[in-house]
């Protein structure tokens, strides 16, 4: 039982354009979302985080939102620069379970000149 | 700035054999971890470490041991590798618990188990 869902396998955005990734969850007790880009044969790095209690939070190009209602989250990415092809995870904590995050299964994100 | 070191970076293994992977951050974090990336399954958390001297299972610890050595290290092993045991390794570490906080991932340990 999968609790946090990127449904999307892969993504191709033109260079320039925005980048939306989405990402759902089911527990609810979830308070804390982060996320993170992974290039090949590199360990994942941090990119963005948002609290529940927010909606919203920017840094950079990267915008994280978070509409607790439908349980769903989804970076924007603008504009899309080639440096961010990659694999990104969307994470979850405080689900009242064990210490660490929850994973979805990533997104390969194509930018494409 | 090492951040989360993890050895070694590549190993393979026979059916059976024993090996232990391990992992240092220099962040002074109290908790660590261990997850295992398998693909398309994402990041699946195997073992953590609250703090010193304490481990708690994650969502796949069947097959491993983890030793909270200090408050730098953090090893995992393999008592009896398997096939289903070859993926990818990431150490990680942060500052608290993970509620609220970000975790920092080692470079990875590519592990194949033949």
């Amino acid at each position: 039982d999968q609790q946090v869902k990127q449904n999307s396998p892969s993504l191709s955005v033109q260079e320039g354009r925005i980048s939306i990734l989405n990402c759902d969850y089911t527990n609810s007790m979830f308070d804390y979302f982060l996320w993170y880009k992974k290039y090949p044969a590199e360990g994942p790095t941090f990119l963005i985080s948002i609290s529940s209690i927010k909606d919203k939070n920017e840094d950079g190009r990267f915008t994280v939102f978070l509409n607790k209602s439908a349980k769903h989250l989804s970076l924007h990415i603008v504009p899309s620069q080639p440096g961010d092809s990659a694999v990104y995870f969307c994470a979850a904590s405080g689900g009242g379970g064990a210490d660490g995050l929850t994973f979805g299964k990533g997104t390969h994100l194509i930018i494409q000149p | 700035n090492a951040g989360v070191t993890q050895t070694p970076k590549f190993q393979v293994l026979k059916t059976g054999q024993s090996m232990t992977l391990q992992c240092a951050q220099d962040m002074n974090h109290n908790s660590m971890y261990w997850y295992r990336q398998d693909p398309g399954m994402g990041l699946r958390l195997i073992y953590y470490s609250a703090s010193e001297g304490t481990t708690d299972k994650g969502e796949v610890p069947n097959g491993y041991n983890v030793s909270r050595l200090n408050k730098r290290e953090f090893s995992l092993r393999l008592e009896s590798a398997a096939p289903s045991q070859t993926s990818v390794y990431f150490c990680a570490s942060s500052g608290v618990r993970s509620f609220g906080n970000t975790i920092y991932f080692g470079e990875g340990s590519w592990l194949t188990v033949v």
